[in-house]
């Protein structure tokens, strides 16, 4: 059962445009959503988070769009560059014991920025 | 401040043996926990330690283990390895109790033969 479902699986952008990937989660309960940033050869790197109780959080480029009626949330990159080509996942936790339980992680995306 | 470090970064083991992985948190961090990167699978939670103990556990067999030493350094263990645990093995550390932010390490790459 995929509990958090990513979409698109790989998406191209021109260099200045805007980059979006788009999640779904199929548990209430969960309270905590990050995104992460993946190099080849390198582990994931938070880039931001959110918790269930704003709509928006935007950190310099990035920003993510929180839906919870829809159970949906979203990364935004403005001004995307060629830096930016990675892999983007989001993810979902419960917020226990001071700290977020084990993430569950939507299959990624692997963005491409055109020059 | 240094980031979480895996050792080793490459490893090759046959079908059937053992292998142990190693983590080392970012300093003051208690809180580790285990995933695995698989193209198939994507990133699936294994479990996780804090203060040395296991506080929470994904779908894994129980094969795969883990155990947390008093300077929150961590291994993980696989038993009679199979071809399918060929995969990224990557470590994250937490400040549990002041963020719920999880830090990743570079991984450990496992290939079984």
């Amino acid at each position: 059962q995929q509990q958090v479902k990513q979409s698109p699986q790989s998406l191209i952008v021109q260099k200045g445009g805007i980059s979006i990937i788009n999640c779904a989660y199929e548990n209430t309960a969960f309270d905590y959503f990050p995104w992460y940033q993946q190099f080849p050869g390198k582990g994931p790197a938070l880039l931001i988070a959110i918790r269930p109780d704003v709509s928006e959080k935007k950190e310099g480029r990035f920003t993510i769009s929180f839906n919870k009626s829809a159970k949906q949330f979203s990364l935004h990159i403005m001004d995307s560059q060629p830096g930016d080509s990675a892999t983007y996942f989001c993810a979902a936790s419960f917020i226990s014991g001071g700290g977020a339980d084990g993430l569950t992680f939507g299959k990624g995306t692997h963005l491409i920025i055109q020059p | 401040k240094a980031g979480v470090t895996q050792t080793p970064r490459y490893l090759i083991k046959t079908r059937g043996q053992q292998v142990t992985l190693s983590c080392s948190p970012i300093s003051g961090h208690r809180s580790v926990s285990w995933y695995q990167q698989t193209p198939g699978q994507g990133l699936q939670f294994l479990f996780e330690y804090f203060s040395e103990t296991q506080r929470n556990k994904g779908n894994f067999p129980g094969r795969f283990s883990g155990r947390q030493f008093s300077n929150s350094r961590s291994e993980m263990n696989v038993s009679t390895l199979e071809l399918g645990d060929s995969a990224l093995y990557l470590c994250a550390s937490s400040l549990v109790g002041f963020s719920y932010e999880q830090y990743f390490g570079p991984g450990t790459r496992l290939t079984v033969t």
